[in-house]
């Protein structure tokens, strides 16, 4: 059984540039949130999404925008890309309240230079 | 702030001792969470204790809630090299997501 899957694994961008991050959830799993994680800290909550819709968000700037389609996979884009936006982004499924908690892919290393 | 802030920042121990993490958090919660983070990969679950239990056990880790200091401990017993990572705490309230700290950096000396 796949478990949550990431794509691409490591990208470049040049700032000003826009990014897609793909991610499909683990099966079974209806429920996809985005974290950021930058170097030496923990993940950052992005948003949330749930039935095709952005269920929570968290404080980052209207930039960060994303997509949850029929099959439950989600996209995460970035538009105006700074330099501050380098940091691994991780992608983690859920299904309801799971006594077995969220499962994060591997995330996707994003460096802008 | 909904997030956990895990302490100590660092743990440095040898291999067989016993490492243990605390989590304090601010509101209240349906659940906490534990997580392990490898360096520069995804998190893992680790284990997941309800606001109406106490301690909860999977195989070398032990888990505290206590709900009336809003705190939390991971105790993970007979260290090895291999549980070197960075170990995260996550309350989650009704909302059904997840906030984390800045997370435990745990070293295991072989």
């Amino acid at each position: 059984d796949a478990g949550v899957t990431q794509s691409p694994t490591h990208l470049i961008k040049t700032r000003g540039q826009q990014v897609t991050l793909r991610c499909s959830p683990k099966s079974g799993h209806d429920t996809v949130s985005w974290y950021q994680q930058a170097l030496g800290q923990g993940p950052q909550f992005i948003f949330q999404y749930y039935e095709e819709e952005e269920r929570q968000r968290g404080n980052f700037p209207d930039r960060f925008s994303g997509h949850q389609f029929p099959n439950y996979s989600s996209e995460l884009n970035v538009n105006a890309l700074l330099l501050g936006d380098s940091a691994l982004y991780l992608c983690a499924s859920s299904h309801g309240t799971s006594v077995y908690g969220y499962t994060f892919g591997s995330g996707t290393r994003l460096t802008v230079v | 702030s909904q997030q956990g802030e895990e302490d100590p920042q660092a743990l440095s121990i040898q291999e067989g001792e016993n490492a243990t993490m605390n989590c304090s958090y601010k509101t209240s919660i349906n659940n906490l969470q534990w997580y392990r983070q490898n360096s520069g990969r995804g998190l893992v679950h680790l284990i997941l204790i309800r606001s109406n239990e106490r301690e909860k056990h999977s195989g070398r880790l032990r888990v505290t809630l206590d709900t009336s200091k809003k705190s939390s401990s991971l105790l993970i017993t007979a260290s090895r090299a291999a549980d070197t990572a960075s170990y995260f705490c996550a309350p989650q309230t009704g909302a059904n997501n997840l906030f984390f700290g800045t997370g435990t950096r745990l070293t295991v000396i072989p």
